[in-house]
């Protein structure tokens, strides 16, 4: 069964903390994903990753950074924790053939994150 | 940019049939997904359009139409546990990178 787990359900931080959000998939997945979400707001793409050491930044990726030194895990860093940081985190991955036709993403449990 | 509308809220009744809607308005598009996401848990895929037409999942359907920027989810035969937010997500760019819309809250009542 895929499988994305994430490394905490709950997570309480204060402000100007270095919080570290890891994510790990037992699929072979080529790409993972960071989304934060937020009422009214949606799922909104912070980062992403589509092999080893390579990234790319998505919509709001300002405050954030990442990390993918294996393929199954896929870190996320906030480098000063702010209040406007608090919001649920959501990992996901996908696969890639050959072809490059879409394929779902599979989510973790999510983390939702309290910065005081 | 990205623009990616649904409505917020819907209501229907057990056992009947709803349709939520979603416009997008993307720069490029190679697919359209459906997700479903009860309260409290992670999104799970429902489907993937990327041709026009209507693709049938059971009691779920998916529909496409690429010229005019628009889909829509068929919920058929609605059950309680239907109820759950619905995002409606396209596919516009290299890699797998999607835009996510807000999501539409169903509600089924009894």
């Amino acid at each position: 069964d895929v499988k994305v787990t994430q490394s905490s359900r709950y997570l309480v931080k204060r402000t100007g903390e270095k919080v570290f959000l890891e994510c790990v998939q037992d699929m072979d997945h080529e790409n993972m994903f960071w989304y934060r979400q937020d009422p009214g707001l949606g799922l909104r793409l912070i980062y992403f990753s589509y092999d080893v050491k390579m990234k790319e930044k998505g919509d709001i990726p300002e405050g954030y950074s990442v990390s993918r030194e294996k393929k199954e895990r896929f870190s996320l860093i906030l480098e000063s924790a702010s209040t406007n940081q608090t919001s649920m985190y959501l990992c996901a991955s996908s696969f890639t053939n050959l072809e490059g036709t879409g394929y779902e993403q599979y989510f973790g449990p999510g983390t939702r994150l309290t910065v005081t | 940019g990205q623009n990616i509308d649904q409505p917020t809220e819907m209501t229907a009744t057990e056992g009947a049939i709803v349709q939520i809607n979603c416009t997008y308005q993307t720069s490029g598009f190679n697919g359209l997904f459906w997700y479903q996401q009860h309260a409290g848990e992670a999104p799970t895929f429902l489907s993937y359009n990327v041709l026009d037409g209507l693709e049938e999942k059971g009691r779920f359907s998916s529909f496409l139409s690429r010229s005019k920027g628009y889909s829509y989810l068929l919920l058929k035969e609605l059950q309680m546990k239907d109820s759950a937010s619905y995002l409606c997500a396209v596919w516009s760019g290299g890699y797998q990178k999607v835009t996510f819309g807000t999501g539409t809250k169903l509600q089924v009542i009894p």
